[in-house]
Order: C-alpha cells, then structure tokens, then sequence
C-alpha cells in the first residue's frame, strides 16, 4: 500500500460548485498533514495545515480523520484560479525524511 | 525579495557530464531539502540538511551529492548525469520547530540530459 494516496483526476468542476477530495495514509502514527497547491509549471505552496479539530481558511475547509487515516478538502464557490493540483503531505517521524508528498489531485475549474 | 532562489532555471546537459544547481534561502531557515519531481509529476525529498545533519534518502544515487557552504545555502552536485536524470529539482527551506514544517520552494530547475 503506498504511503500517501491521492486520485490523481483530473475533476473538472464547473466554476462555483463545491468540490471535495480525499487523500489517505498508511501510518497510522503520522503526526501533522498539510495541503500544499501547485500550478503548472510552478513550486508547491502551502496551502493549509490540517489540524485534528479541523480548519477552515475562508472557501477552503481541510479536515483530518484519524480513524479511518485520511485527510480532505473542501473547497466551496470554486474560482477559475483555483485549477491546480493539490498535494497531500504527511509528516510521518522525526525529521524531514519523515515528510511525504501524495501525486496530487488535478483540479479544473470550467467557466 | 525571493524567498527561496534557485540557478539555473534550465538546465541542458548531455550524458556523463557532471553539473551543479544553487540554492539560496533569505529566510533564516534551519533547514533545507532537494526534492525530485519526476514526469509524473511525482514529488520526492532526496536530502534534508540542517546544520547539524544530512538525511539521505536512500533511494537516491550516490552520483548526487548536496554542498552547504553555509546555512542559507544547499547547492546540489550531480556526476555522470544519466537520461533518468532528467526532471525538475526543487530546493525548498523550512524553520524546523514544533509544526512549523511549512516548506517555502524555490521556483525549480528543470534538468534536461540528452
């Protein structure tokens, strides 16, 4: 089982409509988790941290759930400028060799 | 001010050859990392380096070796260059304390060998 997975799309998601996507780990004692965005051609950015309560940062709610190891986000009133891919990180033991980029999501947004 | 540079943008080089790629962090960080992000678009850590350590992913060939000649800097030197070694490298910083693993990339050096 890989270690971070993600449904690599792409979603094609006209522009406004709410769109969610999961992202799931293997180890069970991974410790912190993070969204980070990439555009074409461009570096990854974080875009939020995930915390266990959950967290919303205006149109975007990450949300963790350790039971069934998997992370989302939500994403609601899509804009054209949110197509890009979505990593799914995982911090999974001491030190950044711990860190674990997922391959992403590939979000389209359509007018 | 850039945050995270990185020279050259582009890279074309030819097999066998043996070619460096700079980086350079303004943000104080402690900590520095190369990754490798593949034509799938798969993103993986090679090195991270504080100044105290060097983790090596141990996938990584031993043909590329990172150089820090001080804390704002993780430069990356790659022998014998080999067609697989083709991809983008991202140089990424990050203040190391509690979850404070936020990674800042620099924009990427995309490694073409012929």
């Amino acid at each position: 089982r890989k270690e971070v997975e993600q449904d690599p799309g792409p979603f094609n998601v006209p522009e406004g409509a709410t769109v969610a996507f999961n992202c799931t780990y293997s180890n069970s004692a991974s410790q912190s988790f993070f969204w980070y965005r990439q555009d074409c051609r461009k570096e990854p950015k974080l875009l939020m941290s995930v915390y266990s309560s959950g967290n919303e940062d205006g149109r975007f709610t990450a949300q963790l759930n350790r039971a069934s190891q998997y992370i989302s986000l939500l994403i609601r009133d899509s804009k054209l400028s949110d197509s890009a891919t979505y990593l799914c990180v995982v911090l999974s033991g001491g030190g950044a060799d711990g860190l674990t980029f997922g391959k992403g999501t590939h979000l389209i947004i359509q007018p | 001010d850039t945050a995270v540079s990185q020279t050259p943008k582009y890279l074309v080089t030819q097999m066998g050859n043996d070619k460096s790629i700079k980086c350079e962090q303004n943000l104080g960080h402690d900590t520095m990392y190369w990754y490798k992000q593949d034509s799938k678009k798969f993103l993986k850590i090679m090195f991270s380096y504080n100044n105290k350590e060097l983790i090596i992913n141990e996938t990584v060939p031993n043909r590329f070796s990172p150089k820090s000649p001080d804390k704002a800097h993780l430069n990356l030197h790659i022998n014998s260059l080999e067609l697989g070694d083709s991809a983008v490298y991202f140089c990424a910083s990050s203040q190391v304390a509690g979850e404070g693993y936020e990674q800042y990339f620099g924009p990427g050096t995309r490694l073409t060998v012929t």
